[in-house]
């Protein structure tokens, strides 16, 4: 059973502050990472993907990766309060592993108060 | 350009009707997924197709039809649900199975 994990909050922050949100999964020959922002009756919108150790950066946003720990993370620096959604992270195994379908953790709410 | 389009955005049905919802993409996508996902629930995987085929079927009651017409479209017939199957529905896209997803707006669908 493939797990993703997500504290599901809500983690509140001031504005302008870091956001860290944590993810952690069980499947070890997982190979690609995903955070999703998804806004209270919207669909998912993709954030970032990484496929390797060590950081990503897009804009306010970086995701870090460590798969020997098995943890991806998402920080958002000068959090505003437009940044308030609920933040999916998605694994998807090796490829030819069997599944080509990505597991997604149950979210963490994020709430950016002014 | 990474757009997923899905029509109606709101269906109001009920136990007896019989609709569609519609999902559309012209980014060259050959993965298609429908999603169901509750409030407060992470999206939960119902169907998958992988160059018009129908790859997965996540044990869905066969209320839910899918239909994938061509490599752009895919449609999700509705017939006899319940009010538990009242939910967002959501459509995705990746270039193959295993790649990046994108969804679309998804359909508010309440059923009475």
């Amino acid at each position: 059973q493939k797990e993703v994990e997500q504290n599901s909050g809500p983690l509140s922050v001031p504005e302008g502050a870091i956001a860290s949100l944590n993810c952690t999964y069980s499947d070890r020959g997982s190979q690609s990472f995903f955070w999703y922002r998804q806004y209270s009756g919207k669909s998912p919108e993709l954030i970032m993907f990484i496929y390797s150790n060590g950081d990503k950066e897009d804009g306010r946003f970086t995701a870090q990766l460590n798969k020997a720990s098995q943890y991806v993370s998402l920080l958002i620096r000068d959090s505003q309060p437009s940044d308030s959604a609920t933040y999916l992270c998605a694994v998807l195994p090796l490829s030819g592993g069997g599944s080509y379908i990505p597991t997604f953790g149950r979210g963490t709410s994020l709430i950016v108060h002014p | 350009d990474t757009e997923v389009t899905q029509t109606p955005k709101h269906l109001v049905m009920g136990m007896t009707n019989k609709k569609s919802l519609k999902c559309e993409q012209h980014m060259g996508h050959r993965a298609m997924y429908w999603y169901k996902q509750k409030a407060k629930k992470p999206p939960e995987l119902m169907f998958v197709y992988s160059y018009e085929k129908l790859s997965i079927n996540e044990s869905v009651p066969s209320r839910f039809s899918p239909e994938c017409p061509n490599s752009s479209l895919l449609n999700l017939h509705l017939h006899a649900l319940q009010p538990e199957d009242s939910a967002l529905y959501l459509c995705a896209s990746s270039q193959v199975l295993g790649e990046t997803q994108y969804f679309g707006p998804g359909t508010r669908l309440l059923v009475l």
